[in-house]
């Protein structure tokens, strides 16, 4: 079945760093792609996206691009704050015009920055 | 601030207690959905409402009993909970009736911590 598979945390970087969360899918037909991150003691909050293959999702200051060749989509930002903190998860869903409620997460990898 | 807001914030119930939990959000959206978030994983998805009507249950127990009296409020009914259902429970909504499109993310509130004793 479809599934996400996301580097294991936590990850602890010092302010501004560069940043890389890797996150790699397995999915028939053609998913979209989703990075949620939650702050604590919040819910979770739509990052950035990508429905098709080469897109590029950005969103203060981080990227992913879906790489069908590679099934990959991996979470950069070039100069991480402390207010980045968080729990970054990747999440594999329907192509467009699928049922919303199969979102499939991966086990999210908590960033800690220290100023 | 979240547009989908949820009530109580925390809650602490015992096995024999009857409780519920609430969420609401006035964004029009047409898709409501239950989650259950256990420490250090990811959300696990219980239910889905898609235009008022149960359309995902993912083998919940009767436990939970999940209600939408109408589009803009979903509510969780929890009777005789087990101490492992303490978890974050959290609610989101879409726009687009549960059907995926570029447009249609997930919302989520920011979700009730329920402990049972």
């Amino acid at each position: 079945g479809d599934s996400v598979t996301q580097m294991e945390g936590p990850v602890t970087l010092s302010e501004e760093a560069f940043l890389t969360i890797n996150c790699t899918y397995t999915a028939t037909g053609y998913p979209s792609l989703f990075w949620y991150v939650q702050y604590p003691g919040e819910g979770l909050q739509l990052l950035l996206k990508a429905t098709k293959a080469d897109d590029k999702g950005s969103n203060k200051g981080f990227e992913a691009t879906y790489r069908k060749e590679t099934t990959s989509f991996h979470l950069e930002k070039g100069s991480v704050q402390v207010s980045d903190s968080a729990v970054y998860f990747c999440a594999l869903g329907p192509p467009e015009g699928g049922s919303q409620g199969n979102l499939i997460f991966g086990k999210g990898t908590k960033l800690s920055v220290k100023p | 601030d979240t547009e989908v807001t949820q009530t109580p914030k925390h809650l602490v119930m015992g096995m024999t207690n009857k409780k519920s939990l609430k969420c609401e959000q006035h964004m029009g959206h047409r898709a409501m959905y239950w989650y259950k978030q256990k420490a250090k994983k990811p959300p696990e998805l219980m239910f889905v409402y898609s235009y008022e009507k149960l359309s995902i249950n993912e083998s919940v127990p009767s436990r939970f009993s999940p209600e939408c009296p109408n589009s803009s409020l979903l509510n969780l009914h929890l009777h005789a909970l087990q101490p492992e259902d303490s978890a974050l429970y959290l609610c989101a909504s879409s726009p687009s009736g549960g059907v995926s499109s570029y447009n249609s993310p997930l919302h989520f509130g920011n979700g009730t911590r329920l402990t049972v004793t």
